[in-house]
């Protein structure tokens, strides 16, 4: 069971709009820790997507975008590519856990 | 260019012990914190580890307190996790992460390495 939780999948067709969600806590996300967002693509090492809530890395297209409000975060994908179709994953901290690094259980994004 | 490449895994039977390493090239390693996480077959990711850019602070996950022990040796720019007691469920590829700061404050993962695979099993 993660401390911060996503959905297992999510799904949509070229050019649509996906978001997914990342639910913390008052000792996570809520409690002011930033949410930082990661992709996996199939058979490789997990890669820096969006970092500080809503920034973006360089070279990452601005189609990914981030927000944090509450006790939750989202990652949004609009003009959906075939080359998303990836695991994403949500990270923050946890004040309850000695403010060590907590992930989201990830989220399959699949282009139909 | 900013390059992490872990090395050491394999096949170890239950209770045996492994060191992994984590060669950190294109940046200075000394001025960075770093971390070890690892990711089941199948799984999703599990934060491990954690230690200060000069070794000094140390934390754990729970599931591996006591058996396992992050070092690092900044003079040859290397990570290590040293694994004892290991367990079937501690199989995984096993990632080192360099910690990143924006000028907001909480630190990100990046770049994170290829990883290395642990498999535990008689």
């Amino acid at each position: 069971q993660s401390v911060l939780t996503q959905p297992p999948s999510v799904s949509g067709a070229p050019g649509q709009r996906v978001t997914i969600s990342c639910t913390g806590s008052s000792s996570n996300i809520g409690a002011g820790y930033d949410v930082h967002w990661y992709q996996q693509l199939p058979g490789t090492a997990p890669k820096l997507l969006i970092y500080g809530n809503s920034n973006r890395p360089s070279g990452v297209p601005d189609r990914f975008s981030g927000s944090k409000s509450g006790t939750s975060a989202s990652l949004a994908i609009t003009g959906l590519q075939a080359e998303d179709e990836a695991d994403y994953y949500c990270q923050s901290y946890d004040s309850s856990l000695s403010g060590n690094a907590v992930f989201g259980g990830g989220t399959q994004l699949t282009v139909l | 260019e900013v390059q992490l490449v872990e090395s050491g895994g394999g096949l170890v039977q239950p209770g045996g012990s492994l060191r992994l390493s984590c060669a950190a090239s294109g940046f200075t390693f000394s001025s960075y914190e770093m971390n070890w996480v690892r990711q089941a077959p199948g799984k999703g990711l599990e934060w491990v580890s954690y230690i200060s850019s000069s070794g000094s602070t140390i934390y754990y996950a729970d599931s591996v307190k006591g058996r396992f022990t992050i070092s690092r040796d900044n003079a040859k720019n290397s990570l290590y996790l040293q694994m004892n007691s290991l367990r079937a469920e501690d199989t995984a590829v096993y990632y080192c992460a360099r910690v990143y700061y924006d000028s907001s404050g909480t630190g990100s993962f990046d770049p994170w390495g290829q990883g290395t695979l642990v498999t535990v099993s008689s």
